[in-house]
């Protein structure tokens, strides 16, 4: 299966904005998908085929992409906003039917 | 609403198999793919396999080929995962999740609660 990277962490002060991103090789032929995960729950959808926002998930959520990056801007970060994020795509290195996670990105809201 | 429920956690030693049940609610349960996803402690989460409800139909991750079962009972809106040989490093977060997706893109959104499976002598 391909790879997605994630920067292990990121920290923005409360009210800012901040972007993670997610590289690899699937993002060049699929959308990214994002997930929230609070310790102790089970992940959330907050961005699903590059820019759609589940119904529930703020506006300030946001997504992006361009080349083999998606990214994930949160703009003006809510300290409830301080989780593990997750991108996700299909997987292009076989039929495309299968998913692939990055590895996480941590954010602090300071 | 939609709801994904799972069965709860399990121990089971080296060497033994275990099956995690996930009862969909909320949907008709042969519309969506169910995906099943593993979170190691303190890890991140890793795609394990997808079933159609409606054919029976899988597709897993290769390194699960031989190792994973996925079944459904369509008539009570439930997946089922076996797993057998469990090792320790299967201890792990199980979710099931709703998949969503056309050809340029797949997502999950509905996940489960996640049944913790650890396997321990």
């Amino acid at each position: 299966s391909s790879e997605l990277t994630q920067d292990p962490a990121v920290s923005v002060a409360l009210g800012q904005t901040v972007r993670i991103t997610c590289q690899g090789d699937s993002l060049r032929s699929y959308y990214a998908s994002w997930y929230q995960q609070k310790p102790g729950q089970a992940p959330v959808l907050v961005i699903y085929s590059k820019t759609n926002r589940p119904s529930g998930i703020p506006d300030r959520f946001s997504g992006s992409s361009s080349g083999n990056t998606a990214s994930l801007t949160i703009t003006g970060a809510q300290a409830e906003d301080e989780a593990e994020y997750f991108c996700g795509s299909r997987d292009s290195s076989g039929s495309g039917s299968q998913l692939v996670f990055g590895g996480g990105t941590k954010l602090t809201v300071l | 609403q939609v709801q994904l429920v799972q069965s709860g956690a399990e121990v089971k030693k080296p060497g033994a198999s275990v099956k995690v049940s996930c009862k969909a609610s909320g949907y008709t349960f042969t519309t969506y793919d169910i995906n099943w996803v593993r979170q190691a402690p303190g890890q991140g989460l890793e795609w394990v396999g997808w079933m159609n409800p409606n054919s029976g139909n899988t597709d897993f991750e290769q390194k699960f080929q031989g190792k994973i079962t996925m079944t459904r009972n369509t008539s009570i809106s439930t997946a089922y995962m076996e797993l057998n040989n469990l090792r320790s490093e299967d201890t792990a977060v199980y979710y099931c999740a709703r998949g969503l997706g056309s050809s340029s893109w797949a997502a999950v959104d509905n996940w489960g609660q996640g049944t913790l499976v650890t396997v321990s002598s």
